[in-house]
């Protein structure tokens, strides 16, 4: 079946460090999202990538979507500690069926 | 921002117990809903999608006899986990969508099972 990847894990960073997280699916993807998971919480939706090669920004957060539609990434510019949680990115293969990434934790020292 | 209702938030109980999970749209009619379970540290996973007035379509390995979901309304969703056992004792999250829309996420729901 489809598989989503994502790498790495886990991250431990600094605050005021950058972070990237990245997203491999096993097929192509008619749209990406993404979503952030505090500890304890529920997933938050974040953003959606439906073009090939697209590219969004929300504040710190870029966000892309390859052009083979087969994988993505999410890029935090100056990490803060409020950034702490888990991303997952989820594939949506057209029928609203998302399959959710493996995830990646991202820890922020101050 | 759409908003989705899940009760109850923790359930603990005893083995053999069969325990009902509520999700509710409140402020917009879902044409579809998603039951995933999340065990610790771990990603989320897809149970099953179900339509408003038709049987829900369960994912490769999950017991639909075992994981009963009810779909009556636009609106409201149940996941009834029937007699559980402490190997279902899980994180419980519902979601919901309208037509080609995001999912919203409910709040999630913990069980444990003694």
């Amino acid at each position: 079946g489809q598989q989503v990847m994502q790498i790495p894990q886990y991250q431990h960073v600094q605050e005021g460090e950058d972070f990237t997280t990245y997203c491999n699916s096993s097929t192509t993807l008619s749209n990406i999202q993404w979503y952030k998971q505090r500890p304890g919480g529920h997933p938050v939706f974040l953003i959606q990538l439906v073009k090939s090669g697209e590219v969004k920004k929300q504040k710190r957060l870029t966000f892309q979507f390859g052009e083979a539609k087969k994988n993505s990434s999410l890029h935090i510019t100056a990490t803060q500690t409020t950034d702490v949680g888990t991303y997952f990115c989820a594939g949506n293969t057209g029928f609203q069926k998302l399959v959710f990434g493996t995830g990646t934790r991202l820890l922020v020292s101050p | 921002g759409a908003v989705v209702s899940q009760h109850p938030s923790w359930v603990i109980c005893k083995s053999g117990t069969s325990v009902k999970i509520e999700c509710r749209s409140l402020d917009f009619q879902a044409t579809t809903m998603f039951w995933y379970r999340q065990f610790p540290k771990q990603s989320l996973m897809l149970m099953a999608t179900s339509n408003e007035g038709s049987k829900a379509t369960y994912e490769q390995g999950v017991e639909k006899d075992k994981f009963l979901i009810n779909h009556a309304s636009l609106t409201l969703s149940t996941l009834t986990v029937t007699s559980a056992h402490p190997e279902d004792s899980s994180f419980y999250i519902c979601s919901a969508a309208r037509g080609n829309q995001p999912q919203h996420f409910g709040d999630g729901t913990r069980l444990s099972i003694l």
